[in-house]
């Protein structure tokens, strides 16, 4: 059964960049044709998704996010990452990982399993 | 941008049946998805494609999407599906992976 574990710094400071990494455990990243995704959670709110991107390489953003962010994969780790650039305390928040269903050609649907989350907190 | 809108609360008596609705502009004509959200913990996927269920979760989840309004219905409800709600979907012109704003399901 395909898990997944965020990890990273939990500090990070006013303008500078947000580094996390999602490690995909009980199963190949590259098989199956599945996105991986982020996804963020400011405490008391809803859910925000940040991106995603195909073991290809191929990444797709939140518009609203897509000037700061970067998701890469490592297939020979069996990781993906995120980088945010320029953070503010607006930024505070969990952070999961998640795997996503496609649904179609560009397409994705649901996101099972997410990981357990990591916190980031964005403070001098 | 697409909207998708959920009541913040809900509240039900256990054993009783509880109803999360999700609306959206023609929203029947997308594919909605539900999420289990407890404290402190992450979401957990209850229905996917409008009304199926993954492998785990009980019969008494169950899901409904037609015109404006896709529905969460969870039978019996007991103490332990006290948690957040939340639903999502795909909008090709719009972010486009969209997320309600969450429903917190009481069991009184």
């Amino acid at each position: 059964q395909v898990q997944l574990q965020e990890s990273g710094p939990g500090l990070v400071k006013p303008s500078q960049t947000l580094s996390l990494t999602c490690t995909v455990s009980g199963g190949s990243i590259s098989s199956g044709s599945y996105y991986w995704s982020w996804i963020r959670q400011p405490a008391g709110k809803g859910l925000e998704w940040i991106g995603r991107i195909y073991t290809s390489g191929s990444t797709n953003y939140n518009p609203s996010l897509k000037s700061r962010v970067t998701i890469s994969v490592d297939t020979s780790k069996n990781q993906f990452s995120l980088k945010l650039s320029s953070v503010t305390a607006a930024d505070t928040a969990v952070y999961y990982c998640a795997r996503a269903f496609p649904t179609g050609t560009t397409t994705i649907g649901w996101f099972d399993p997410w990981g357990q989350g990591t916190l980031v907190t964005v403070s001098s | 941008s697409y909207v998708l809108t959920q009541p913040p609360s809900v509240s039900v008596a256990p054993g009783q049946t509880a109803r999360i609705t999700c609306g959206g502009n023609n929203i029947g004509s997308k594919s909605v998805h539900w999420y289990q959200q407890k404290p402190g913990q992450a979401p957990v996927l209850v229905v996917y494609d409008d009304s199926d269920r993954p492998s785990g979760i009980p019969e008494r989840f169950s899901g409904s999407n037609s015109g404006n309004t896709a529905t969460l219905t969870i039978s019996r409800v007991e103490a332990g599906d006290e948690a957040d709600y939340y639903c999502q979907v795909w909008d090709s012109s719009s972010d486009p992976v969209v997320f309600g704003g969450g429903t917190k399901l009481t069991v009184l």
